[in-house]
């Protein structure tokens, strides 16, 4: 069965820093999502992207963070200084059109130290 | 802001029991997805309800989607260990590509 691929699977960075998480969607998938987990709360939705733009942001998605897709496969999110209150789990998502259910990856735990 | 609370946060009970645990709102969603979600792993999708009042059968598991789409419930039949895990159910907003989370229900299920 087709998977959505999250590389890093952890990532522990100095505050300040800045971090690129990298996220490999399905194929013929369509629309790409970027949601975060703190943890033992909610997931909450940070960005959709969809026809090589963002179509959607949270107001959690502020100037710190950008998305790309760089090459047709990849589907990246940066945030160029961290903060502490970065430290989640990271999931990228896709589906192949609207109204369908996603496909999540398995995550990348960031740790800001 | 459209928020969706599951109830109960937590839930225990014995193998072969049955269990509903529900999802409600204010807000209309124009889709409702059940995921289940096990430590470390992203969100895996269970099923998608799309129509007030559907109802939607995985062999042992019962999912409603509430006639005004402000609800839904997940029913399991006769419940096993293997059931053991953390579910989430996530509304789809109208003309909006994402989701809203519910805070989700960790169910155990005991031999």
């Amino acid at each position: 069965e087709p998977e959505v691929t999250q590389t890093p699977s952890h990532q522990v960075t100095q505050m300040g820093q800045e971090v690129i998480l990298r996220c490999v969607p399905i194929s013929n998938h369509l629309y790409f999502y970027w949601y975060r987990q703190i943890l033992g709360q909610k997931v909450e939705f940070l960005v959709s992207f969809y026809n090589n733009e963002i179509s959607e942001k949270s107001e959690i998605f502020d100037d710190q963070f950008s998305v790309e897709r760089p090459d047709g496969s990849n589907f990246t999110l940066k945030i160029r200084s961290t903060k502490l209150e970065d430290s989640a789990m990271y999931f990228c998502a896709s589906l192949p059109q609207a109204g369908y259910g996603y496909t999540f990856g398995s995550g990348t735990r960031l740790t800001v130290v | 802001t459209q928020l969706l609370e599951q109830s109960p946060q937590f839930l225990s009970i014995q193998e072969g029991e049955n269990l509903t645990v529900y999802c409600n709102s204010s807000s209309v969603f124009s889709s409702l997805q059940w995921y289940r979600q096990e430590p470390g792993e992203g969100p895996v999708l269970l099923v998608t309800v799309v129509t007030g009042g559907e109802v939607k059968k995985l062999k042992r598991l019962t999912f409603q989607f509430g006639d005004a789409r402000k609800d839904s419930s997940l029913h399991i039949t006769a419940a096993q260990p293997g059931d053991t895990g953390l579910y989430l159910c996530a509304g789809g907003i109208q003309g909006a590509q994402k989701l809203v989370f519910g805070q989700g229900t960790r169910l155990t299920i005991n031999p």
